[in-house]
């Protein structure tokens, strides 16, 4: 069974620009949740979405978005990239339970 | 509000010596707490969680964890620690009415051969 999916892998952006991230959950879990994972520290929770409606969001601006598709699939996206948002971005799928299952991320370096 | 305190940024070992992690937590309701794996410039692996019933759970790869209320803690061990255990561990707390995780800044092990 395939795992959580994430793309891109790896991605390059400047100041100002936006960017998109895709989410793609174990077939059957209906949860997406999204983290941030800068360098050197632990992954902060930015989104939660279950079945195609947020239940929680972290402390992020608000140039941070997502939404959740049918196929229960996700896109974080965000606007007026800065520097600081440089960082690893956490895709997380889950059924009904507790348990959390991690994508690989997608390493997001803003220039 | 929840939170989770590694101790520890960096913890070397030699090969084959105890591996002792620590982690404490808050929370303002019973938490479900777990502990993760990270391999470079990978994603996070479930190396155990504790939920309800006994409180020492155990995990993948020979480690477990012993959930101790009074003390708010949930420190991982294992016996005898091996190369290929060198790398990053989480630390974390899951309560709330949604499925916030909160994470530690967790602990780089480096094992010594």
């Amino acid at each position: 069974d395939a795992g959580v999916t994430q793309s891109p892998t790896h991605l390059i952006k400047t100041r100002g620009q936006h960017v998109t991230l895709r989410c793609s959950p174990i077939s059957g879990h209906k949860s997406v949740s999204w983290y941030q994972q800068v360098l050197g520290q632990g992954p902060q929770f930015i989104f939660q979405y279950y079945e195609k409606e947020e239940r929680g969001r972290g402390n992020f601006p608000d140039r941070f978005s997502a939404r959740q598709f049918p196929n229960y699939s996700s896109e974080l996206n965000v606007n007026a990239l800065l520097l600081g948002d440089s960082a690893l971005y956490l895709c997380a799928s889950s059924s009904q339970g507790d348990e959390q299952f991690f994508g690989p991320g997608t390493r997001l370096t803003v220039l | 509000a929840q939170s989770v305190t590694q101790l520890g940024s960096h913890v070397s070992v030699s090969e084959g010596a105890l591996v002792l992690l620590r982690c404490n937590y808050s929370s303002s309701v019973p938490p479900y707490l777990f502990w993760y794996v990270q391999y470079p410039n990978q994603g996070l692996q479930l190396l155990l969680k504790y939920t309800t019933g006994a409180t020492l759970v155990k995990g993948i790869n020979g480690f477990e964890a012993e959930f101790k209320k009074s003390e708010t803690s949930f420190h991982l061990t294992k016996p005898s620690a091996h190369m290929s255990d060198a790398a990053e561990y989480f630390c974390a707390v899951l309560s709330g009415g949604y499925q916030k995780v909160t994470f530690g800044t967790g602990t780089k092990l480096q094992v010594i051969p």
